[in-house]
């Protein structure tokens, strides 16, 4: 079992939809949770970082963080045809100089005109 | 304010050849991890270098290592090249004993593809 999990997609959603992104993660020592978004032969940028339970808001993104359950959605509002990228869940169970970030395989997005 | 540059942007190889990467990191970063990341995956961590050594090192043969220069931009180098060598490999910098692990600034990676 692979330590981060997503769906891989492709996902293909119309412009204005509601996105719902899906990473589940096995190892209860994660405490820093990260959403990377990757466009095509790029590098990954970082898009929502949290490390409490709960959600996280930022404009059309929302992050969610349920330790219980070990779940952590990515929602995207009102979607728009930039947001098509591949989405990247990361995390780190440490702070400081002895973190490593452990991602998924990532979600392949395209949000069509 | 600078990013993260890597160079070159693409390589062809062919197996069995050596291969040099090249990073500089995001201007006041000190500290620099190389990650791989193959078609459809996510990124793999290789290795994280400050004050020119190699601090933490991932699951990656000895073919694959590194340097750092004084000022602070890195190598990777991977001999003996085999085709699952194939992939995206980024940079990623950050400033040493940032506390949040979300600090990373990453470059836009070198697309090696060794045939």
């Amino acid at each position: 079992q692979k330590e981060v999990e997503q769906d891989p997609g492709p996902l293909s959603v119309p412009e204005g939809a509601i996105v719902s992104l899906n990473c589940t993660y096995s190892n209860s020592a994660f405490q820093y949770f990260m959403w990377y978004r990757q466009y095509s032969r790029k590098g990954p940028e970082l898009l929502m970082y949290t490390y409490s339970s709960g959600n996280k808001e930022d404009g059309r993104f929302t992050a969610q963080v349920d330790k219980s359950s070990k779940y952590i959605p990515l929602f995207i509002r009102d979607s728009q045809p930039s947001d098509s990228a591949t989405y990247l869940c990361a995390m780190s169970a440490n702070a400081g100089n002895n973190r490593k970030l452990i991602w998924g395989l990532g979600t392949s997005l395209a949000v069509n005109p | 304010d600078a990013g993260v540059t890597q160079s070159p942007t693409h390589l062809i190889k062919t197996r069995g050849q050596q291969v040099t990467l090249r990073c500089s990191p995001k201007s006041g970063h000190d500290t620099v991890s190389w990650y791989q990341q193959a078609l459809g995956q996510g990124p793999q961590f290789i290795f994280q270098y400050y004050e020119e050594e190699e601090r933490q090192r991932g699951n990656f043969p000895d073919r694959f290592s590194g340097h750092q220069f004084p000022n602070y931009s890195s190598e990777l180098n991977v001999n003996a090249l085999l085709l699952g060598d194939s992939a995206l490999y980024l940079c990623a910098s950050i400033i040493f004993g940032t506390q949040q692990p979300y600090g990373y600034t990453f470059g836009s990676g070198t697309r090696l593809t060794v045939v």
